[in-house]
């Protein structure tokens, strides 16, 4: 089945040790979000690739970084984690039909726990 | 003001009611507008997808939208513990971004 896998589904990193957590997706939607969620919270827009073009959000710190090498993977890094980064992270992906077209949903993936200790 | 706005409950209703669930959005010109369940732990699973004005129904699920009012609201009939879980609302902006953009969401209990 068509999907979004994401790899791992628990990660425990050490305060400082950089971390890479990844998505693929099998539904060659040419539109893939990456979400923050702690607890009790709304999933919090990090970054977004449209094909790959890239699109930060403002307040997303320089500490997150992405890749996008191909249409079916995207990278998050985190340079330096920090116990405040501690969270689900999100990966979704959706489909643009076209310029002005919408309406498309959000698939998500499983997401990653991460831990820092 | 934040863009998307849910009362973050918790909601508790017994079973077999009708469960009420609402939701505000600033950006006036959003034209699509999604209900997302989440059980502990998990991700966002979709529930409910509207975007014109009135209701629709999908099972025991109806979505309301209200454009003029920026409101959007999922009703649950004949709600079941299974329903337990927190419901999150989504509104697509327009423009190029095509950002998705959550509100905290509604932790509803339904009371068997």
């Amino acid at each position: 089945d068509a999907m979004v896998i994401q790899n791992p589904r628990y990660q425990v990193t050490q305060f400082g040790k950089p971390v890479t957590l990844s998505c693929s997706q099998t539904l060659n939607h040419n539109v893939m979000y990456w979400y923050q969620q702690k607890s009790s919270q709304a999933p919090k827009l990090l970054f977004h690739y449209y094909d790959k073009d890239f699109n930060n959000e403002a307040d997303t710190p320089d500490n997150f970084q992405s890749r996008r090498p191909n249409t079916s993977f995207c990278f998050l890094d985190i340079r330096s984690p920090g116990l405040g980064d501690a969270a689900m992270y999100l990966c979704a992906t959706s489909r643009v039909l076209g310029q002005g077209a919408w309406g498309e949903k959000l698939f998500f993936g499983s997401g990653t726990q991460l831990s820092v200790l | 003001q934040k863009e998307v706005e849910q009362n973050s409950g918790p909601l508790s209703v017994p079973e077999g009611a009708i469960a009420s669930l609402n939701c505000t959005y600033s950006d006036r010109v959003s034209q699509s507008f999604f209900w997302y369940r989440q059980y502990s732990g998990k991700s966002p699973e979709l529930i409910m997808s509207i975007y014109s004005n009135g209701d629709k129904e999908d099972g025991r699920f109806t979505a309301q939208l209200n454009k003029a009012s920026q409101y959007v609201s999922l009703l649950i009939r004949d709600s079941q513990p299974s329903d337990s879980a927190t419901y999150l609302c989504a509104v697509k902006l327009v423009r190029r971004t095509y950002k998705y953009i959550f509100g905290t969401g509604t932790r509803l209990k339904v009371l068997a």
